[in-house]
């Protein structure tokens, strides 16, 4: 079993739409929960961080942990073009030293079509 | 820009040949990383580097053979590489802070091709 399992998609929605991104995870001792954003030919950056259970807002753009189901989730209300790419959900388990190990899940694919 | 650059943009290079990844990050950061991104799999952590120190090599082959010189600089030389080696290769880079909460910033990554 994968340590953090993500459905790779694609996912074809059209503008405005509510899009609902997921991940579970085996390893009940993340505690960091990160959903990056990657566009074609660049490097993933860093969208939210969550730490441990709960929600947590940035504009259209939502994040929840679930840690009793092992579940997280992005939302992204009034979807846009620009909002196409690949997102990945990303775990850690907290380090107080020393660089942190992230693992990835494979990365969702989202189209947003106008 | 995320402040971390990546040269060469992109690679192509014989099952033989010698090679080396460069990686620079301009946020005086202490930790770096190398990750490679394959079609349809996760992104793997390969070579965690701590103040200069390697701390993580994630059972990777000897034919990657990571180096941090100082903290803004990691290369990752390459020899007899395979086909199934050919893949995106992203640096990374973060702080050190005692909460671990350390955000990752990625350069644009390599897409290296092996024939």
């Amino acid at each position: 079993q994968k340590e953090v399992e993500q459905d790779p998609g694609p996912l074809s929605v059209p503008e405005g739409a509510i899009v609902s991104l997921n991940c579970t995870y085996s390893n009940s001792a993340f505690q960091y929960f990160m959903w990056y954003r990657q566009y074609s030919r660049k490097g993933p950056e860093l969208l939210m961080y969550t730490y441990s259970s709960g929600n947590k807002e940035d504009g259209r753009f939502t994040a929840q942990v679930d840690k009793s189901s092992k579940y997280i989730s992005l939302f992204i209300r009034d979807s846009q073009p620009s909002d196409s790419a690949t997102y990945l959900c990303a775990m850690s388990v907290v380090r107080l030293q020393g660089a942190q190990k992230l693992v990835f899940g494979q990365g969702t694919r989202l189209t947003i079509n106008p | 820009e995320t402040g971390v650059t990546q040269t060469p943009r992109h690679l192509v290079m014989g099952m033989t040949n010698k090679k080396s990844l460069k990686c620079e990050q301009h946020l005086g950061h202490n930790a770096m990383y190398w990750y490679k991104q394959s079609a349809k799999k996760p992104l793997e952590l390969m070579f965690v580097y701590n103040f200069k120190e390697q701390t993580e090599n994630n059972s990777v082959p000897s034919r990657f053979s990571p180096e941090c010189p100082n903290s803004s600089h990691l290369f990752l030389h390459l020899h007899t590489l395979q086909p199934e080696d050919s893949a995106l290769y992203l640096c990374a880079s973060s702080a050190i802070s005692r909460r671990g909460d350390n955000e990752q910033f990625f350069g644009p990554g390599t897409r290296l091709t092996v024939l």
